[in-house]
């Protein structure tokens, strides 16, 4: 049974960074094809993809926050860490983070609220 | 970036009819489509890959087709637990979503 669950801060502020860690459990992120991805979503408003890392280290960014983001593994504690520099409030969302296989997001954390304000 | 475009923003429809949403693509994805339901307070469940692939666990009720540039999620007699947003997400050029149908009892 595959979980995943993010954690993090709730409040943080205009131009701090943000570090959101994303835990999971049932698949290992050391196989072949597998990825964790993390998707966002602003109150009442679609979703949006923000950043992939795979099996193999490879990452890959949302081209319009690439400058901001940073994924990283931990392939030991089955943990993925998402770094956002220069938070604003339109970043204020729930942070989703997903198990990724066969090119889809076929598994979701519950999501974290994060709000910017000052 | 490909934009993803779903119509109708909102969808009235009576428990035991069809429904039927539509997504279209700016550029070709070819079938690097999938479809999400999202309920209030919840994540996003995937439901369709591949344009037509139903996901594991999704009724049969449940059907995608459609490829390039028009796609459509088709749901045969809607129960109430389909009352619910749906998302569309193209993964043929990174990774982009639509803005949204939401399904709401008539």
């Amino acid at each position: 049974q595959i979980t995943l669950k993010e954690s993090g801060p709730t409040l943080v502020k205009p131009t701090q960074t943000l570090t959101l860690t994303c835990t999971f459990s049932g698949f290992s992120l050391s196989t072949s094809g597998v990825g964790v991805g993390w998707i966002r979503q602003p109150p009442g408003k679609a979703l949006e993809w923000l950043a992939l890392i795979f099996w193999d280290d490879d990452k890959h960014y949302s081209p319009s926050l690439n400058r901001r983001l940073i994924i990283t593994k931990d392939t030991s504690k089955n943990q993925v860490d998402l770094t956002m520099t220069n938070m604003d409030p339109v970043d204020t969302a729930t942070y989703y983070c997903a198990h990724y296989y066969a090119s889809v997001f076929d598994y979701w954390g519950q999501g974290t609220l994060v709000t910017v304000s000052s | 970036e490909i934009v993803m475009t779903q119509s109708p923003a909102t969808l009235s429809v009576s428990p035991g009819d069809r429904a039927t949403l539509s997504c279209r693509a700016s550029q070709s994805v070819r079938i690097n489509l999938a479809w999400y339901q999202q309920k209030p307070g919840q994540a996003p469940r995937l439901l369709i890959y591949g344009a037509s692939t139903r996901a594991t666990g999704v009724p049969a009720r449940f059907s995608g087709s459609g490829s390039g540039t028009e796609f459509t999620l088709t749901i045969s007699s809607l129960q109430s637990e389909d009352f619910a947003v749906y998302y569309c997400q193209q993964y043929n050029n990174w990774y982009t979503f639509g803005q949204g149908t939401k399904l709401e009892i008539k």
